[in-house]
């Protein structure tokens, strides 16, 4: 069975540091990786994926994937007030095959 | 440009009805996805259509089925419900180009069972 590991938190980070958020997968199959942000109440919005070893950046955010070690993170970079949220590691093994989702990490940015 | 769209977003059963969910995914998107959401299982798959046709499922039991139409427009639909099938529904659609699996979700269905 494919499973997703996210420390659950609460993660606190003071407003305009690094965010750095972890999750490890089980399948060595997998092939695309997805970084997910899901405020209270609200359905998960995409934030970056990745596919290949390294780092993948996007503004403020970088994601880094390393398949040798299973694990992929995110780093937010100038944190703040609004970037509070839950944020979600998902895996595929690609084409049809539906996204294996870690149960998140409870993310708050301390003004 | 609407995104993805799921009616009805709040509903309340009995324990032994049915409910069907509707989703109608974004103009261009040929895939759509359900996921079921709970407080402790997380965010779990369901199942997928293309074209019609269910290309993957979850580990749901049989109460738990689907169907795509010819628009692309894509129910759920959940027999004998239990007090375990209260959550959060969500439909997600994608454009499925080979080797992406983006996928953008709707709002959601929230169901509630008593």
């Amino acid at each position: 069975q494919k499973e997703v590991e996210q420390n659950s938190g609460p993660l606190s980070v003071p407003e305009g540091a690094i965010a750095s958020l972890n999750c490890t997968y089980s399948d060595r199959g997998s092939q695309s990786f997805f970084w997910y942000r899901q405020y209270s109440g609200k359905s998960p919005e995409l934030i970056m994926f990745i596919y290949s070893n390294g780092d993948k950046e996007d503004g403020r955010f970088t994601a880094q994937l390393n398949k040798a070690s299973q694990y992929v993170s995110l780093l937010i970079r100038d944190s703040q007030p609004s970037d509070s949220a839950t944020y979600l590691c998902a895996v595929s093994g690609g084409g049809a095959d539906g996204l294996t989702f870690g149960k998140g990490t409870h993310l708050i940015i301390q003004p | 440009k609407a995104g993805v769209t799921q009616t009805p977003r709040y509903l309340i059963k009995t324990r032994g009805q049915q409910v069907t969910l509707s989703c109608s995914p974004i103009s261009g998107h040929r895939s759509v996805s359900w996921y079921q959401q709970t407080p402790g299982q997380g965010l779990q798959f369901l199942f997928e259509y293309f074209s019609e046709t269910q290309r993957n499922k979850g580990n749901f039991p049989g109460r738990f089925s689907g169907r795509q139409f010819s628009n692309s427009r894509s129910e759920m639909n959940v027999s004998t419900l239990e007090l375990g099938d209260s959550a959060l529904y969500l439909c997600a659609s994608s454009r499925d180009v080979a080797g992406a699996n983006v996928l953008t979700f709707g709002a959601g269905s929230r169901l509630t069972v008593l």
